[in-house]
């Protein structure tokens, strides 16, 4: 059935290091991703999106990129801070509505 | 703009039991979410509303879960009766319309069963 699974569950980094997060997805009907951070004790905050018809989108120091013939998906963090430690969640959008399926989650560890 | 608001925060309760949860979604926001997020995992769907309507209740587990959304603005989560399983939290989001998916999520309501 329809899945979206990550392939680390941890990762530690250095902070002032790049992090990668990856995702695997099943539905490659799916229209849109998005990867969500969740701090301990709150609920999941959006992070960045992208929509199937693109392969790259930059925000501020986050880079998602979509490689629909593999359905993987990567969340990419430049110069990680410890602010950043949390669990990431990648979420794929039901393209018959405004459910989202989301993944197990990675919990990122920056070491200051 | 003011957030999700949900109460309450945290709540224990013995299996069996009978317990409620409330959402306040973003002003203006036709559609409303409850998720149940086990821990280690992923949000799951329970149940979307299209203000007051129903859009999707397929994994809600209609034989001890209930949810409304009376006047289409709060929303209430009800488990009745509680088992050992319930345990998660139980996150509700909204957002402006079906389709945009980007949408806000409250700080969820943490539930034990004991």
């Amino acid at each position: 059935g329809e899945s979206v699974g990550l392939h680390l569950p941890t990762l530690s980094v250095q902070e002032g290091d790049n992090s990668i997060i990856n995702c695997a997805y099943s539905n490659s009907a799916s229209d849109y991703f998005i990867w969500y951070k969740q701090e301990s004790g709150k609920g999941p905050q959006f992070i960045i999106d992208i929509r199937s018809n693109m392969d790259k989108r930059q925000g501020q120091r986050v880079t998602v990129l979509l490689n629909k013939t593999v359905k993987h998906l990567s969340l990419q963090i430049a110069a990680t801070q410890p602010g950043d430690s949390a669990v990431y969640f990648c979420a794929e959008g039901d393209n018959q509505g405004g459910k989202l399926i989301f993944g197990q989650g990675t919990e990122l560890s920056v070491k200051p | 703009e003011a957030g999700v608001a949900q109460s309450p925060r945290y709540k224990i309760i013995e299996k069996r039991q009978s317990v409620a949860f409330w959402c306040n979604p973003i002003s203006g926001h036709a559609t409303l979410y409850w998720y149940q997020q086990i821990l280690g995992q992923g949000p799951k769907l329970l149940i979307q509303f299209q203000n007051n309507g129903v859009v999707d209740d397929s994994q809600l587990p209609k034989d001890r879960f209930s949810a409304e959304r009376l006047k289409g603005v709060d929303s209430t989560l009800k488990i009745q009766p509680a088992k050992l399983e319930d345990s998660a939290v139980y996150l509700c989001a909204s957002s402006l319309g079906a389709r945009v998916y980007g949408y806000t999520f409250g700080s969820g309501t943490r539930l034990t069963v004991v």
